[in-house]
């Protein structure tokens, strides 16, 4: 168990929905990022916080947004949904910079 | 999206072989790190490398950061069933950021 909790585990929603990923960090890290894992992209960083401010953006779509709230779980927000927005969403957590990110068993969202 | 050259892309070994794969990058790393991934699971860490020349071992695994901080390995001896899984390699840049940047995986199965 890495101490990092994602909900839900499942989504399955119709295009041009909107969903809302929710991710709780290890006690103590500060930092949270998110990250996609389709079949033929891999895991690609979407974005970062620190301390509930924005720290680094990857390949995140302007569809996308994501917050980290002053009790540091974070959220990531999905809308106008896509087929190809179908994937595996994890949420990873790390203390120091340069220390390990620990993963969540993250949300598979299944767009239909 | 921006990923680390991992080879070799999948392994077929029989239980008992020892194992070996690389993670190769043009950009210089201030860490790198190794990932296990068992289906339907988030990245679990295995090993965490720091400096260059750094040669690491956690039980079977041996991993190393290579002198030229571009690349590193892993060594996985006496294979068992369990071991079967996706490994990626990772890297951290560092500066502000801890954005962890991936390889693109070695599936690796272990034949009994």
């Amino acid at each position: 168990d890495s101490g990092v909790t994602q909900t839900p585990k499942h989504l399955i929603t119709a295009t041009g929905q909107r969903v809302t990923l929710r991710c709780s960090p290890r006690s103590g890290d500060l930092s949270v990022y998110w990250y996609q894992q389709s079949l033929d992209q891999g895991l690609q960083f979407l974005i970062q916080y620190y301390n509930g401010e924005e720290r680094a953006k990857g390949n995140i779509l302007e569809r996308f947004s994501a917050q980290q709230f002053p009790d540091l779980h974070s959220e990531l927000n999905l809308s106008s949904l896509e087929l190809g927005d179908s994937a595996l969403y994890f949420c990873a957590s790390s203390g120091s910079l340069g220390s390990p990110l620990h993963f969540g068993n993250g949300t598979r969202l299944t767009v239909t | 999206g921006q990923q680390l050259n991992q080879s070799p892309q999948s392994m077929f070994i029989q239980e008992g072989e020892d194992v070996s794969m690389n993670c190769t990058s043009s950009s210089i790393f201030n860490t790198w790190l190794w990932y296990k991934q068992d289906p339907g699971e988030g990245p679990v860490l295995l090993i965490a490398l720091y400096k260059a020349g750094e040669l690491t071992s956690n039980g079977r695994l041996t991993a190393q950061f290579g002198i030229t901080r571009k690349d590193s390995f892993l060594n996985i001896s006496a294979s068992i069933p369990s071991d079967v899984g996706i490994y990626f390699c990772a890297g951290i840049y560092g500066g502000a950021t801890n954005k962890l940047i991936f390889g693109t995986g070695t599936l690796l199965a272990v034949q009994p």
